[in-house]
């Protein structure tokens, strides 16, 4: 298994492009999240899918839209990048959305740079 | 709501010796707790996990970690540091019902000096 991958490694935006973010998994997991990172911040969620079809807002998801048309694939799309959306993205998965054993496991992140 | 806080953002010890990770957390509901450490240039990785049960929660690479209720704290011990330990720590906790929407503290940055 290839685990949680993400592409791009590093991106630099000018202020008002759009890109997406890419995030898949090959271990049939159900669950899914987009978290940020910031200095002094730790992670805050963005967004989060429990499955096909079904996503929600997470603490911080102003600028940001998902969708989760496969179990696999769960994009994060910046429709306007601003300076503030600097940051560097992690995606996570397990294989349950309420599982009390479930184990989160994270990607190696993308870090991105709006100018 | 949830909140984590990690009380130092940096920790520098020596090799060998014994280091202790501070968190505190606040929640109206029972939460469980987790402690990850993040490598330079990767992706967090699961250190150990309170689900239930036994307070003291033993991990990989040697950490352990102790619940205490009563002081709502998680705080993350290893006996002797080595210089391979240096990473950025992360206490987190998730409520027990609903979605797995992890709660971050601010990380502490733990460095070992030979």
């Amino acid at each position: 298994n290839a685990g949680v991958t993400q592409t791009p490694k590093f991106q630099v935006l000018k202020t008002g492009q759009s890109m997406t973010l890419q995030c898949a998994q090959d271990m049939n997991h159900e669950y899914m999240s987009w978290y940020r990172q910031d200095p002094g911040m730790g992670l805050r969620l963005i967004h989060y899918s429990v499955g096909a079809g079904i996503t929600d807002q997470g603490e911080v998801p102003n600028g940001y839209n998902v969708s989760r048309s496969t179990t696999e694939d769960f994009p994060l799309r910046l429709l306007s990048a601003a300076p503030s959306q600097t940051s560097v993205y992690f995606c996570a998965s397990s294989y349950s959305w309420t599982g009390r054993q479930e184990t989160q496991y994270f990607g190696p992140g993308t870090r991105l740079l709006v100018l | 709501a949830q909140s984590v806080t990690q009380l130092d953002s940096q920790v520098p010890v020596f090799e060998e010796a014994p280091v202790e990770l501070r968190c505190n957390y606040s929640s109206s509901v029972s939460v469980y707790l987790f402690w990850y450490v993040q490598y330079p240039n990767q992706g967090l990785q699961l250190l150990l996990k309170y689900l239930s049960g036994s307070t003291l929660v033993k991990g990989i690479n040697g950490f352990e970690a102790e619940f205490n209720k009563s002081q709502t704290s998680f705080h993350l011990r290893k006996p002797s540091v080595h210089i391979s330990d240096t990473a950025e720590y992360f206490c987190a906790v998730r409520i027990i019902q609903g979605a797995q929407k992890l709660v971050f503290g601010q990380g502490t940055r733990l460095t070992i000096n030979p």
